[in-house]
């Protein structure tokens, strides 16, 4: 299996452009995740799916950030407009789940390492 | 609602030395705990998690860590490190009354293995 396969890798921005973020999951899995990691505040959950629909979007920081999963083998991360205080590693996870949930572990992609100037 | 502290930021080892990374939890009900390692620039990877039974869990790599509830502590530990062992190690825990999916992260703490 190629894992969670994230693109792009790197993204360079000005701020107010909108930057999209990719991300492939695991086949078969049924649960996506998206974190974002910066060092003042660590790895933060932003986002989850189950079966493509929103579970919980507490964690998104603002409207400015919007999350689609159109289907299970594909969904998007869009900042819109960017700001530099956006600049961080954004993560995306996929997980089996199950009956009981965080039974299965997360598998996490490569990360996008997104710099807004 | 839950939260994670890793007291430790940074800790130093030699080669073949044992280690110990320290966290502690907040929870008022059932958690799940995890301990995930972060390689340079790459993804987190599970090293080992506890979910029920045995207070001991062994991981990969030779990691095990032992689940204290009385101490709400989930420290992890090996007996030897290696240098290929340097990287960034991550504490997480998850609730019952959230899902047990939603995974809430400590701080990380970043173990340097010199020889």
């Amino acid at each position: 299996d190629a894992g969670v396969i994230q693109s792009p890798r790197h993204e360079v921005t000005e701020m107010g452009q909108e930057v999209t973020l990719r991300c492939k999951p695991i086949s078969g899995h049924d649960y996506l995740f998206w974190y974002r990691q910066t060092m003042m505040r660590g790895l933060e959950l932003l986002i989850y799916f189950n079966n493509n629909v929103p579970i919980d979007d507490s964690g998104m920081p603002e409207d400015r950030f919007s999350a689609k999963m159109p289907n299970a083998s594909f969904s998007t991360l869009k900042i819109q407009p960017s700001e530099p205080r956006d600049s961080a590693v954004y993560f995306c996870a996929s997980s089996a789940g199950g009956t009981s949930g965080a039974t299965d572990t997360q598998y996490f992609g490569p990360g996008t390492r997104l710099t807004v100037l | 609602a839950q939260s994670v502290t890793q007291l430790d930021s940074q800790v130093p080892v030699f080669e073949e030395a044992p280690v110990e990374l320290r966290c502690n939890y907040s929870s008022s009900v059932s958690v799940y705990l995890f301990w995930y390692v972060q390689y340079p620039n790459q993804g987190l990877q599970l090293l080992l998690k506890y979910l029920s039974g045995s207070t001991l869990v062994k991981g990969i790599n030779g990691f095990e860590a032992e689940f204290n509830k009385s101490q709400t502590s989930f420290h992890l530990r090996k007996p030897s490190v290696h240098i290929s062992d340097t990287a960034e190690y991550f504490c997480a825990v998850s609730e019952g009354n959230t899902g047990f999916q939603k995974l809430v992260f400590g701080t990380g703490t970043r173990l340097l293995v010199s020889p």
